[in-house]
């Protein structure tokens, strides 16, 4: 269908660590899949995606991986910062130009 | 730009009322969408339009939600009668339709609702 699970629901790394997001879909057809940001109070806010044709993508200390074959992507964000700390959705198009999003991850930075 | 903006960003109304959320998508931008987001549902697409014209409006909960958009640069979703379970961020969103499919979403900063 067009749920998008994500994994974990939360996730707590020491400053400096890796944090690793993984989303799963069910539609093969999805060919865009967005990575948003929200920090508390505020609007969710695009960091990086990735459209079918690619593989992986990387954008500094962030990265993301698709595998269409699996119907898995994965957000890596390294070097973690105490800004790091918000709440990552995954997002997937469902067909239509819209997006269905993941159940959001908290992730925390602690010093 | 000043990008997506919504009005007003705080709205406090008691179970009954007529309730009227505002959008102003960035100009240019020929997708409009509207979310709502609770902590129970997460980020829920509530209904989009293209070119003014709605789309896919089946994630309205029910008849007491309505949306319009008479023109490009302005949207309304209405609410009547408001009941508490409605209470919750609504935000609303605009993207360009790219030649490559869908184009990045930018979101506005949502309406807080509070329905008592």
């Amino acid at each position: 269908g067009e749920n998008v699970e994500q994994h974990p629901s939360t996730l707590s790394v020491q400053e400096g660590d890796s944090a690793v997001i993984k989303c799963t879909y069910s539609d093969s057809a999805s060919n865009y899949f967005p990575w948003y940001k929200q920090e508390l109070g505020k609007r969710p806010q695009l960091i990086i995606d990735i459209r079918s044709n690619v593989g992986e993508k990387k954008d500094q200390r962030i990265a993301v991986t698709l595998n269409k074959t699996a119907k898995h992507f994965s957000l890596h964000i390294t070097e973690t910062q105490p800004e790091d700390s918000a709440v990552y959705f995954c997002a997937r198009e469902g067909g239509g130009n819209k997006l269905t999003f993941g159940t959001g991850t908290q992730l925390k930075v602690e010093l | 730009d000043a990008g997506v903006i919504q009005s007003p960003r705080h709205e406090v109304t008691e179970m009954g009322q007529e309730v009227t959320l505002r959008c102003k998508p960035i100009s240019g931008h020929d997708y409009l969408f509207w979310y709502r987001q609770t902590m129970m549902r997460g980020l829920e697409l509530l209904i989009y339009f293209n070119n003014n014209v709605p789309i896919d409006d089946s994630g309205m909960p029910e008849d007491r939600f309505s949306a319009k958009m008479p023109n490009a640069s302005f949207s309304t979703l209405k609410i009547q009668p408001s009941e508490p379970r409605d209470s919750a961020v609504y935000f609303c969103a605009s993207s360009l339709a790219g030649s490559g499919g869908l184009e990045t979403q930018y979101f506005g900063p949502g309406t807080r609702l509070l329905v008592l």
